[in-house]
Formats: structure tokens, C-alpha cells, sequence
């Protein structure tokens, strides 16, 4: 496709249940990117990957996220027993294989409750 | 470490005005410098980059920004705002590992 497709645009979780977010890169692109946009519009880097094989994973609190690339498919991010303070907007971004600037998908809100 | 900085958490101008958005970075070597617009509820759009070459980068949507090595800047400008113009903005760096670092944001809101 030519843009970045994220779903669920929302999700509501109560705390301990498991969220699964999905992202469609752009067709080509070999980086996906995941970010966790905060209060206060603070983005975190989360993890990236490079084709299905992850690229650079310090930004993810390993003890609970996990994502994964695999070919044809989505990628997706889960969080195991969501906690009140994962509640954020999470970006999906793609870029070419050495090209410079990321697009970003509209995001998906997730609340825990 | 290498970062951005938005000095400015808002910014008001009147259509018609220019209007300018302040980006400073801290980076060893040359730096990749991006502005990206976050519309409300929306996804991050990106607008321009410098990578090299000419200081001046033009973008989407009528925006402009310097690359001022001197002064560590990175200004995203526009010679006359519109109303649709209002909105979050985000200069950001790329770090190793082709990840972004982001700014805290700037919120732009232009009068009609």
C-alpha cells in the first residue's frame, strides 16, 4: 500500500489483559519502526526492525512487549498484562531500505482501564 | 547524546503572517534533521528533511527550514500561515540505528 495502515484505530483493555496492535508498512519499505507517544506528546522509540529480523529493540520493556515482522503478514506489538501506565497513542512508521525519512501510520490509541 | 530541542510550546501568529518554528539540535557529525505535523488525532506527516546540500529545504504544504550549522538551528518557516496551519509540529534528529529522536513539540495556532 502506499501508507502506512495501523489497526485497531482504539483499544480498551482492562489492566492485566493482553493488547495486540497490527501495521501495514508502506509496500518496499524495509524499516518498520514502533513509537509510544506519552502525555505531554513525548515519543519513545520501542523497536525497529529490518525485514522480519529485528534491527534495534532498546527502547522495549522486554518483560512485557514483544513485536514481530513476518513476511506477508502485519507486523504487530503485544502487551501482556497491560498496565495503566501503557495507556498511549503507538505509531508504526516505514522507511526505505537506506532512505532518510520514516511515514507513520494514524496510530492506535490504547487505554488501559 | 544527540537530541532536538523546541524552545517554544506555542506558538500564535495571524493568517497572513509569517510564521517560524524554532529547532535546535545537539548532534556529533552531521546531523539528519526532519519536521514532521501532527493534525489532532491524526498520525505524524512528515514535511521536509535536510540530509546535505543547500541550507534552505523546501517542503510540503508551502513550509520552509535553514540549516544553520553555526547556530545549531533548524527553523521551520512559512511566509504567510493559514488558519489550517494550526497544529502540532515535531523537528527530530536521526540517531544511530535510523531511529528518530523528537522535540517536545510546538503547538502552532494561526487566527483567522
Amino acid at each position: 500500500g502506499e501508507e502506512v495502515a495501523q489497526t485497531p484505530k482504539h483499544l480498551v483493555r482492562g489492566e492485566g489483559q493482553k493488547a495486540k496492535l497490527y501495521c501495514a508498512p508502506i509496500k518496499g519499505h524495509s524499516y518498520v519502526f514502533w513509537y509510544q507517544q506519552v502525555l505531554k506528546n513525548e515519543f519513545k522509540f520501542l523497536i525497529s526492525f529490518q525485514n522480519e529480523n529485528v534491527f534495534d529493540e532498546t527502547g522495549m520493556p522486554k518483560e512485557r512487549f514483544s513485536a514481530k515482522c513476518l513476511p506477508n503478514s502485519p507486523c504487530s506489538l503485544e502487551i501482556q498484562a497491560t498496565k495503566l501506565e501503557d495507556s498511549a497513542v503507538y505509531f508504526c512508521a516505514s522507511s526505505q531500505l537506506g532512505g532518510n525519512e520514516a511515514f507513520f501510520g494514524q496510530g492506535t490509541r490504547l487505554t488501559v482501564v | 547524546a544527540q537530541s532536538v530541542a523546541q524552545p517554544e510550546d506555542q506558538v500564535n501568529v495571524a493568517e497572513g503572517n509569517p510564521l517560524t518554528v524554532k529547532c535546535t539540535y545537539s548532534v556529533s557529525g552531521n546531523p539528519y534533521l526532519f519536521w514532521y505535523v501532527q493534525y489532532p488525532n491524526r498520525g505524524l506527516q512528515f514535511l521536509l528533511k535536510y540530509i546535505t546540500g543547500d541550507n534552505l529545504v523546501k517542503g510540503s504544504y508551502g513550509f520552509e527550514a535553514e540549516f544553520n550549522k553555526s547556530q545549531t538551528s533548524f527553523h521551520l518557516k512559512k511566509p504567510s500561515a493559514l488558519v489550517s496551519d494550526s497544529a502540532l509540529y515535531f523537528c527530530a534528529v536521526r540517531l544511530a540505528d535510523y531511529k528518530l529522536s523528537f522535540g517536545a513539540g510546538t503547538t502552532v495556532t494561526v487566527r483567522a
